[in-house]
């Protein structure tokens, strides 16, 4: 079965580091997006990206953050300077068309800001 | 923005019992959509719904989409213990430039005593 990979599984980075996650999505999914889930609280939307552009992000992503599709397979969020409360776990998802039809998600990225 | 309230918190049943949650909303949903999530996983697509009204199951578990587009329900039939996780409830609009997110409930850990 197709899934979403995303790399570092767990990634330990000083307050004011710049990070960047990987995810290559599924290999014929044209809509990618990024989630957040702080320990023990909902998923939250943070941005989706199709034909190469941002086609809507939330309030949570702000300046420090960008996204980019650096070649034909990987998606990456960067987090300019990270803070304490960018700690979470950050969700990968791709999908097929933008009626979400098979809306798969990665295994996640735990990011631990110290 | 939008919020979606998911209920009950927690549940703790026996195997072989049947299990109900449910999602509420004050805004319209034009898409409803329950996952699972597993420790260190990330949330995995159980049912979709896309029309209100709709009733549609997976196996032992039956969703439906409410009348109002504003409410959601999943049940569980005759549970067993690799139930066990956090079912996650979300939405998606679908109109006014919000096309892509999806918005989540917060939760309902299922905990299944064999």
């Amino acid at each position: 079965e197709p899934e979403v990979t995303q790399t570092p599984s767990h990634q330990v980075t000083q307050m004011g580091q710049e990070v960047i996650l990987r995810c290559v999505p599924i290999s014929n999914h044209l809509y990618f997006y990024w989630y957040r889930q702080i320990l023990g609280q909902k998923v939250e939307f943070l941005v989706s990206f199709y034909n190469n552009e941002i086609s809507e992000k939330s309030e949570i992503f702000d300046d420090q953050f960008s996204v980019e599709r650096p070649d034909g397979s990987n998606f990456t969020l960067k987090i300019r300077s990270t803070k304490l409360e960018d700690s979470a776990m950050y969700f990968c998802a791709s999908s097929r068309d933008r009626n979400i039809y098979g809306y798969t998600f990665g295994s996640g990225t735990r990011l631990t800001v110290v | 923005g939008q919020q979606l309230n998911q209920s009950p918190q927690s549940m703790f049943i026996q195997e072989g019992e049947d299990v109900s949650m449910n999602c509420t909303s004050s805004s319209i949903f034009n898409t409803w959509l329950w996952y699972k999530q597993e420790p260190g996983e990330g949330p995995v697509l159980l049912i979709a719904l896309y029309k209100a009204g709709e009733l549609t199951s997976n196996g032992r578990l039956t969703a439906q989409f409410g009348i109002t587009r504003k409410d959601s329900f999943l049940n569980i039939s005759a549970s067993i213990p690799s139930d066990v996780g956090i079912y996650f409830c979300a939405g998606r609009i679908n109109s006014g430039g919000s096309n892509y997110k999806l918005t989540f409930g917060k939760g309902t850990l299922l905990t299944v005593n064999p």
